[in-house]
């Protein structure tokens, strides 16, 4: 089974700390995701990465940056965290075979900002 | 840009009661389609999915979704819940071509089912 893990399930922080979330898979897949879910919102794209140092803006990626080092971690920072920040953070991963990938995702991370 | 709404924002039934969660997307070209669940305090896991072929996929549980391209719709539907099938449910697609290397989903806002015992 594809394991995607979080580094943590719960976070408190400040506003104005850098904030770092870690997400990492075990099935080598070429492509992974960070999503913020919020209600009503639904689950909205912040970056994705499809190769390892390669990223791409999703479509809300103001106030975010991402990190792509090794093919299995993808991580992703608050450089200044507020407020507005607050939410759920989801991590996913997918192979890459242009057919639309099943994503699979991680347990999230429930990020409260004060 | 992909957009994609499901109307049902909350939605109770009893059990053994049937089943129907709209999804429509709004491009219309070719698309992969999706049917996530977020079960309470469990992961998002894939329920079905369309890539081509015959419109209606059968995923686990029951559940089964019609891709109408001429309505740009991918309705979930199961003819009789259970308590168990409470949880949160996502819709969501691929734009093939869109958005040239984007490999990424766009979801809907989500419907909450809860079933009553």
């Amino acid at each position: 089974d594809v394991k995607v893990t979080q580094s943590s399930r719960y976070l408190v922080k400040r506003t104005g700390e850098k904030v770092f979330l870690e997400c990492v898979q075990d099935m080598d897949h070429e492509n992974m995701f960070w999503y913020r879910q919020d209600p009503g919102l639904g689950l909205r794209l912040i970056y994705f990465s499809y190769d390892v140092k390669m990223k791409e803006k999703g479509d809300i990626p103001e106030g975010y940056s991402v990190s792509r080092e090794k093919k299995e971690r993808f991580s992703l920072i608050l450089e200044s965290a507020s407020t507005n920040q607050t939410s759920m953070y989801l991590c996913a991963s997918s192979i890459s075979s242009g057919l639309g990938e099943t994503q699979y995702f991680g347990p999230g991370t429930r990020l409260l900002v004060l | 840009a992909q957009s994609v709404s499901q109307h049902n924002h909350h939605v109770i039934l009893s059990e053994a009661a049937s089943l129907e969660l709209g999804c429509n997307y709004s491009y219309g070209g070719t698309v992969n389609l999706f049917w996530y669940v977020q079960y309470p305090g469990q992961h998002l896991q894939l329920l079905l999915k369309y890539f081509s072929g015959d419109p209606l996929v059968k995923g686990i549980k029951g559940f089964e979704a019609e891709f109408i391209k001429s309505k740009f719709s991918f309705n979930l539907r199961k003819p009789s819940v259970q308590w168990s099938d409470t949880a949160e449910y996502f819709c969501a697609v691929n734009s093939l071509g869109l958005d040239t290397g984007r490999r990424a989903l766009t979801f809907g806002s989500g419907t909450r089912l809860q079933v009553q015992p």
